[in-house]
């Protein structure tokens, strides 16, 4: 079963737009980390927080996090053809031995030239 | 290009048959995940190997096995396979068995006739 919820499922955009989703988990972390798929493809690594992080840049990437609420966001700016894809959100659960992934269901991001 | 490298691509084989997936970490990389992605479950961890030794369980299916070998390359034997056992197969990598970034690899596209 998947730990996180990702919103929206899907989200269109013109160029140029930004874009924001969100990410709620159910458990403590030691991190979280944002993934790009594209189309079926390999995933590709965009951005690591760390649970004592609040927020991270990298270039047009924005990524927060609230361990409070459990939820963090990754916010696109300056959309661009090529950032559509899907989104995934994978929380590294604390646990005692190990390590691994949770994803979330995704978020399926359409930006329209 | 994560560096890490799974072959093969394409795997078609027919029910009740056995397969075996490879995987060759990024160089450096000691801890080597398996996942799963499929329509109806999403991406779901499988299992986790650390210096050859296995680290974290994950929904492995007692049909499903893997190995680290002293190399670090993997693999992930799948046998008996039914036609759900359809799926994309990702291999991740990481430099440690805990906090850091996981890699992952092109994935191997399982279709089960």
């Amino acid at each position: 079963s998947q730990q996180g919820e990702e919103d929206p499922q899907a989200l269109s955009i013109q160029e140029g737009e930004n874009a924001t989703m969100n990410c709620s988990y159910k458990t403590s972390i030691n991190n979280l980390q944002w993934y790009r798929q594209n189309s079926g493809r390999g995933l590709v690594h965009l951005i690591l927080i760390r649970s004592n992080e609040r927020e991270k840049h990298s270039g047009r990437l924005r990524v927060t996090l609230d361990t409070s609420k459990k939820s963090s966001s990754l916010l696109i700016t300056a959309s661009r053809a090529a950032d559509t894809a899907s989104y995934f959100c994978a929380t590294s659960p604390i646990m005692e031995y190990g390590n691994k992934l949770v994803f979330g269901a995704g978020t399926i991001l359409r930006v329209k030239s | 290009d994560s560096g890490v490298t799974q072959t093969p691509k394409h795997l078609i084989t027919a029910t009740g048959q056995r397969v075996t997936l490879r995987c060759s970490p990024r160089s450096g990389d000691l801890s080597v995940y398996w996942y799963q992605q499929s329509l109806d479950q999403g991406l779901q961890f499988l299992i986790q190997y650390y210096n050859g030794e296995e680290r974290a369980k994950g929904n492995i299916l007692e049909r499903f096995s893997a190995q680290q070998f002293p190399d670090l390359h993997s693999e992930l034997n799948l046998s008996s396979l039914e036609l759900g056992d359809s799926a994309l197969y990702f291999c991740a990598s990481s430099v440690n068995p805990t906090y850091n970034e996981q890699f992952f690899g092109p994935g191997t596209r399982l279709t089960v006739l």
